[in-house]
């Protein structure tokens, strides 16, 4: 079945650039997502790409999407204390309603 | 809009007792998810509602997990009978359909002793 697959921490220094890489089986994806998740509370949608796209940019935040390998990152620039927190990648599986599929999510810890 | 707005925030049972988690829709939003979060087993989709109708229910643990929509804004997760490995903590979130972004509830986190 389908799956989006993350590794589950990463450690930076504030100021340096995070980047957070997610892998996906779906070859129907439409969208594809990165979701923000602070403690002791719910997921945050925080951008999103098309999959007819190849990078999108928002900010600090920039997406890269390589739908030959199937790969999704998401760059965050000049990272924050504030940026700590896990962050999931998920796609939209294709004539399924709605149904997101949700990577197991990356633990970003962010050093002063 | 207040975003999804969920109930209770914690809630303490005992086995064995009926636990009823809630949730109120983005207003104009016409699809529901019910997700559950743990350590061992991350975030898993329990089921989900297109229109209040009940589209996948394959993430439903067994028989003591029961959801419905009553109405077009809100929704119910039933336990019953509540057993230690439900303790979770339990999302709902809702969408609009369009990109399909959902939003999420701040959570209930159930423990069952």
């Amino acid at each position: 079945g389908e799956d989006v697959e993350q590794s589950l921490f990463l450690s930076v220094r504030e100021g340096d650039s995070s980047v957070i890489n997610c892998t996906y089986t779906d070859s129907s994806s439409t969208y594809l997502y990165w979701y923000k998740q602070e403690p002791g509370a719910g997921l945050q949608l925080l951008t999103y790409i098309f999959s007819n796209m190849d990078m999108k940019q928002d900010q600090r935040l920039t997406v890269l999407l390589n739908k030959k390998d199937k790969h999704l990152s998401l760059r965050i620039a000049d990272t924050q204390t504030g940026d700590s927190a896990i962050y999931f990648c998920a796609e939209r599986e294709y004539n399924q309603g709605g149904k997101l599929i949700f990577g197991q999510g990356t633990e970003l810890s962010v050093k002063p | 809009d207040a975003g999804v707005i969920q109930s209770p925030r914690h809630e303490v049972t005992e086995m064995g007792q009926e636990v009823t988690l809630r949730c109120k829709l983005i207003s104009g939003h016409n699809s529901l998810f019910w997700y559950r979060q743990t350590m061992m087993r991350g975030l898993e989709l329990l089921i989900y509602f297109n229109n209040n109708v009940p589209i996948d229910d394959s993430g439903m643990p067994e028989d003591r997990f029961s959801a419905k929509m009553p109405n077009a804004s809100f929704s119910t997760l039933k336990i019953q009978p509540s057993e230690p490995r439900d303790s979770a903590v339990y999302f709902c979130a809702s969408s609009s359909g369009g990109i399909g972004e959902q939003y999420f509830g701040p959570g209930t986190r159930l423990t069952v002793t």
